[in-house]
């Protein structure tokens, strides 16, 4: 079955510092990609949208400079998590969807802890 | 305004007892319907999808659930849970032409005990 996978699956990083995850997609080619966010015990909250090739669509209420988007590859997208700050602490997952547009739903990665310090 | 509610935030059930999640959504048309399982710190894994037709749909792990357009509900049900199913269970809608774009609920927490 199609794979995402995301890396790391958890770090800790210090205030003002920025933070890369990653989000590939291991068997099939995405095109799209989404990233979510969960704070704790909370639910998913879309972040952004990102299209192979283009630039990303942020949902509303979501910093494009502070969350860094890039879709360089249809297996790669990576969100960038720039000065971050102790309520950027939370669990971001990626999400794909496959290029053959067979109906298959969305392939989420396992999520990636980020705790600010 | 586009919604999902999960009216339970908990339910706990004992091992072998049926199960029942609710789900409402408002959407403009009929959305893509989906239910997915997050184990703690894991990601999520898809249960069961709605796209149209028969609307009692079957998913994996024995789950089920019955999309009922005049109630706006879509519940998830398994028959005897099983110690393993102890998760978050979210609900989600996607409008129909961008399905992956998800609108996710609350979640229900669910505990199975002996």
């Amino acid at each position: 079955g199609a794979v995402v996978s995301q890396h790391p699956s958890w770090v800790i990083c210090k205030s003002g510092t920025s933070v890369k995850i990653e989000c590939r997609s291991l068997d099939f080619q995405a095109t799209t990609m989404f990233w979510y966010r969960q704070f704790p015990k909370q639910s998913l909250m879309l972040m952004a949208t990102s299209n192979e090739g283009s630039k990303a669509t942020y949902e509303q209420g979501v910093e494009k400079d502070k969350f860094l988007i890039n879709h360089a590859s249809l297996t790669l997208s990576t969100l960038t998590v720039t000065s971050a700050h102790p309520e950027d602490s939370s669990f971001y997952i990626c999400s794909a969807t496959s290029v053959t547009g067979d109906n298959s739903p969305l392939h989420f990665g396992n999520g990636t802890r980020l705790t600010v310090t | 305004a586009q919604s999902v509610t999960q009216p339970d935030i908990h339910i706990t059930v004992s091992e072998g007892a049926s199960l029942e999640l609710r789900c409402n959504y408002s959407y403009g048309a009929t959305p893509y319907l989906f239910w997915y399982v997050q184990s703690p710190g894991q990601g999520l894994q898809l249960l069961l999808k709605y796209f149209s037709g028969d609307t009692l749909v079957q998913g994996i792990k024995g789950f089920e659930a019955e999309f009922k357009r005049s109630q706006s509900s879509f519940n998830l049900r398994k028959p005897s849970v099983h110690w393993s199913d102890a998760a978050e269970y979210f609900c989600a809608v996607a409008p129909g032409d961008s399905w992956g774009k998800l609108q996710f609920g609350a979640g229900t927490q669910v505990v199975v005990t002996p």
